[in-house]
């Protein structure tokens, strides 16, 4: 079964560091991005940015850009989202997604596969 | 790369269909046929409804259906149930591996 799992809920002071991850199972998680989208309480869906597995290359929305860093380990089929310095303002669901960036049969450039989320409280 | 623009409320009977627009730029929306819509519960993640404008993955009811017309996506839901309740987003591929969302539309089944 296709799954992203991701790390459990934070809380965490201001200015401390963090990184959060998804884990791919039941698919080539390598040959994929993973997208990570920000919920902040009672917002909408924010993409921040994403990461292709296979060799680490990561592209950010303008409006994260410098604040999180988006990393990938491949030989543990994880993607990571970091933080250097927490602020009160990061407080938030952040979901993992495997994003298809090009079309196949069964699916074409959309986000398909969705982790549960992890609530970070800062 | 602004958020595309939904309406933040929609309503219908048991029954009936509503419709909840999307509208984006030639940079997003207009420029791929590449519009996704989300349903996302209360608590929950949010679940892939429709893709590529108008495709159902596996196990969406056809009473979800979607089109475009230039800049603007729509995501039409027939014979609404109790269960439809909930909040929609759309997104569009934007190029270059970037992506977009809406703002969110709160769906209410009256």
């Amino acid at each position: 079964e296709l799954q992203l799992v991701q790390s459990g809920a934070e809380v965490k002071k201001p200015g401390e560091s963090l990184k959060i991850s998804c884990q791919g199972t039941g698919y080539s998680f390598s040959n994929y991005w993973v997208a990570w989208v920000r919920q902040m309480p009672g917002q909408g869906l924010e993409w921040m940015g994403s990461v292709y597995i296979g060799d680490s290359d990561a592209k950010y929305s303008p409006s994260f850009q410098g604040q999180v860093t988006i990393s990938a380990d491949k030989s543990l089929n994880i993607a990571y989202l970091h933080w250097n310095s927490l602020k009160a303002s990061d407080t938030a669901r952040y979901y993992c997604a495997r994003a298809i960036s090009y079309c196949s049969i069964s699916t074409c450039y959309t986000m398909d596969v969705w982790g549960q989320g992890t609530t970070v409280t800062v | 790369q602004s958020a595309l623009t939904q309406p933040p409320s929609a309503s219908g009977s048991p029954g009936q269909s509503v419709t909840i627009s999307c509208t984006g730029t030639s940079s997003d929306v207009g420029g791929y046929n590449y519009v996704s819509w989300y349903q996302q519960h209360p608590g929950k993640a949010p679940k892939l409804m429709i893709y590529e404008v108008t495709k159902r993955p596996s196990g969406v009811p056809d009473r979800f259906s979607g089109s475009k017309s230039g800049n603007t996506a729509s995501l039409t839901v027939s014979g609404l149930q109790a269960d439809d309740e909930a909040d929609y987003y759309c997104s569009s591929y934007a190029g270059r591996n970037t992506w977009v969302f809406g703002g969110g539309t709160k769906l209410t089944v009256l």
